[in-house]
């Protein structure tokens, strides 16, 4: 089953509005946990490593304004799409690690439009 | 700046036939992972290889790892409707448990 939940699974929001996405760990305690975007067509990029109990390591270019990520316990990490642009719109999906077996485990994505 | 390269990026093939998928990174990592996306959904884990020489297999999937190479493959056999799909390579960046993608391979498979 699965080990990692996102919601909203999908979401239309309009620009200049802020859009919460949540993930879940179900089943492992996860001090750490990822968060990737993808655009149509294209390959996974990693937005943010999410710490708990700390800030939120933003990959280069990534604004860290606009993408509020918040791990306020070992099992919730949260994404902020503040102020959402239309540039905005993509698949965000977030993951965890296994903690031996070095698996990778990926939430099943929120599709975000921003109109 | 590590870098994944998959190639190739499109393959169409006939149900029945072989086929391999090559995935080259820049620098030296010991974690390679491939995974399976379907249209509009989020990516399926098909496996992870964890050292040099490391092969896995899994129905008509094969993966391997050759670190010094620094090159995986992902081998197609006997391909069927089914395996349909883009499949991605990932490292992990430095023990980081953070990954780089390759581009991905769109796989279509043909009756």
């Amino acid at each position: 089953g699965a080990v990692v939940s996102q919601h909203p699974s999908w979401v239309i929001c309009k620009s200049g509005t802020s859009v919460k996405i949540e993930c879940r760990s179900l089943d492992f305690q996860a001090t750490t946990m990822f968060w990737y975007r993808q655009f149509p067509k294209q390959s996974l990029m990693l937005m943010a490593t999410s710490n708990e109990g700390s800030k939120a390591t933003y990959e280069q270019g990534v604004e860290k304004d606009k993408f509020l990520i918040n791990h306020a316990s070992l099992t919730l990490s949260t994404l902020t799409v503040t102020s959402a642009h239309p540039e905005d719109s993509s698949f965000y999906i977030c993951s965890r690690r296994e903690g031996v077996s070095y698996e990778q485990y990926f939430g099943p994505g929120t599709r975000l439009t921003v109109t | 700046e590590l870098k994944v390269e998959q190639n190739p990026l499109f393959l169409s093939m006939q149900e029945g036939k072989n086929y391999t998928i090559y995935c080259n990174y820049s620098t030296t990592s010991d974690r390679l992972y491939w995974y399976r996306q379907d249209p509009g959904k989020s990516l399926e884990s098909l496996f992870v290889l964890l050292s040099n020489g490391a092969v896995k297999q899994e129905g008509r999937l094969m993966a391997s790892l050759d670190t010094k190479a620094r090159l995986s493959t992902l081998h197609i056999t006997a391909a069927v409707h089914d395996l349909s799909a883009t499949y991605f390579c990932a490292v992990d960046v430095g023990g980081s448990e953070k990954l780089v993608f390759g581009k991905g391979t769109k796989l279509t498979v043909n009756p």
